[in-house]
């Protein structure tokens, strides 16, 4: 079974400049996770989304960021205009169970670098 | 005070040693704990849950302290393979179940 795909793997960009990341979950898991992990630091949940819904988005930072899952499936995260703070790994993880986090998987994160 | 704690060591042990890790939370109203661990530039992967009567899987033992807010992470016997970052995962109900990870504990065996 495919695991969470997330692409691109790595990305260079100059501040000010958008940027978008993509997530494809498992299939037939409902509740898809965008997380932002700093070095050092442990992953902090950006959006929650169950199906298209987005459950859980209070520390998203809306004035710069936006996401979106639509069909409920593959889902994009995007910053415009990305900031040097927003230099970080966004790892994306699904679950098969809507608020049941044990099950979750991650994907191998888009590594992000702003210059 | 963060909602979850971690020492981030790094903890330097022999292999075969015995090592555990603690990581205290805040949030009285949690109800799910876990342990993830993660690799040098590696997603996080689960390692184990966390149940009210504490749980064992092979060398590793997983418990909850509801008195006292901490869940811990015992690992006996350690081997080579065990070294990575260990991440607490702390979900509180009632609310928007919002899970929160510790920033880790990293754990180095040597030879």
């Amino acid at each position: 079974e495919a695991g969470v795909v997330q692409s691109p793997r790595y990305k260079i960009i100059e501040k000010k400049q958008p940027v978008a990341f993509w997530c494809n979950p498992i299939s037939g898991h409902n509740t898809l996770y965008w997380y932002r992990q700093n070095l050092g630091q442990g992953p902090e949940l950006l959006i929650r989304y169950e199906n298209e819904e987005a459950v859980d988005d209070s520390q998203l930072p809306k004035d710069r960021f936006s996401a979106e899952r639509l069909k409920g499936v593959d889902s994009t995260l995007k910053i415009q205009p990305a900031e040097l703070g927003d230099s970080a790994v966004y790892l994306c993880a699904s679950s098969p169970r809507g608020r049941v986090f044990t099950e979750a998987f991650f994907g191998q994160g888009t590594r992000l670098t702003v210059v | 005070r963060k909602e979850v704690e971690q020492d981030p060591g790094p903890f330097n042990v022999p292999e075969g040693a015995t090592v555990a890790f603690n990581c205290t939370y805040s949030n009285s109203a949690s109800q799910s704990f876990f342990w993830y661990r993660q690799d040098c530039r590696k997603e996080p992967k689960l390692l184990m849950s966390v149940y009210s009567s504490g749980n064992e899987d092979g060398r590793f033992t997983a418990q909850l302290n509801r008195a006292s807010q901490y869940i811990s992470l015992l690992i006996r016997d350690s081997k080579l393979s065990d070294s990575a970052t260990y991440l607490c995962v702390i979900e509180a109900s009632g609310g928007s179940y919002i899970p929160t990870f510790g920033r880790g504990t990293s754990l180095i065996v040597h030879p």
